[in-house]
């Protein structure tokens, strides 16, 4: 069966800080790859996806960047995090005939 | 403009009560829709997923309804458990796989 893993579960960060969120998809090939990020109270606001390793699609500009160095392995950056950057982060994935979006367990990020 | 529309926003119901929330969505054209469950803290987990010429679908004590016409769905929670408190989104996708999320509705359960 399919498992994402999604670490840290939490981070405090100084604001400044460099940031790096990992997510690994198990038990599939190829899959689509997502984050998300969910501000309190507000919806999921859909950050990057990617549909193959080294294929990255920004919906937002922004102060983060994602990679994708292995067909199962999506990673968010930031050099330096702003104030703005805290929330909770969700990396997901989809396979190509379904679309349904299976979730990580989420990163709540906490910039101080 | 493709949008989707919770509500209530938040809602507060005594254990063993029923509940409906409403999605509306302007999403076109349109592929399919989809109820998520997300426990506080953690990623949301889908609950049904409905197609343009399905009406009603069920999961345990969870149902959903779609009205393609009207663009209206909506997820009825019958003898709600303490258990059921979470936020519940739904999500609406495109023939081009755009995929556009509600704000959520807010449930609590309380004994």
């Amino acid at each position: 069966s399919q498992t994402i893993h999604q670490w840290p579960a939490t981070l405090v960060q100084p604001v400044g800080s460099p940031l790096s969120l990992e997510c690994t998809v198990e038990g599939t090939s190829n899959p689509n790859l997502y984050w998300y990020r969910q501000a309190a109270g507000r919806g999921l606001q859909l950050l990057f996806y990617s549909v193959g390793i080294g294929q990255i699609s920004s919906e937002v500009p922004q102060n983060l960047s994602a990679s994708r160095p292995q067909d199962r392995q999506f990673i968010l950056s930031s050099k330096k995090l702003l104030l703005s950057d805290s929330g909770f982060y969700l990396c997901a994935w989809s396979s190509r005939a379904r679309g349904e979006l299976f979730f990580g367990s989420g990163t709540q990020l906490s910039v101080l | 403009k493709n949008q989707v529309e919770q509500s209530p926003q938040s809602l507060i119901i005594l254990e063993g009560k029923n509940c409906t929330l409403q999605c509306n969505y302007t999403v076109s054209p349109f592929s399919n829709l989809r109820w998520y469950k997300q426990d506080t803290g953690r990623g949301p987990v889908s609950l049904t997923i409905m197609t343009f010429s399905e009406n009603t679908k069920s999961n345990g004590r969870y149902t959903a309804t779609l009205d393609a016409d009207t663009k209206q769905s909506s997820l009825h929670i019958t003898a709600s458990q303490l258990s059921d408190s979470a936020s519940y989104i739904c999500v609406v996708s495109a023939l081009n796989n755009d995929m556009r999320f509600g704000a959520g509705t807010r449930l609590t359960v309380k004994p």
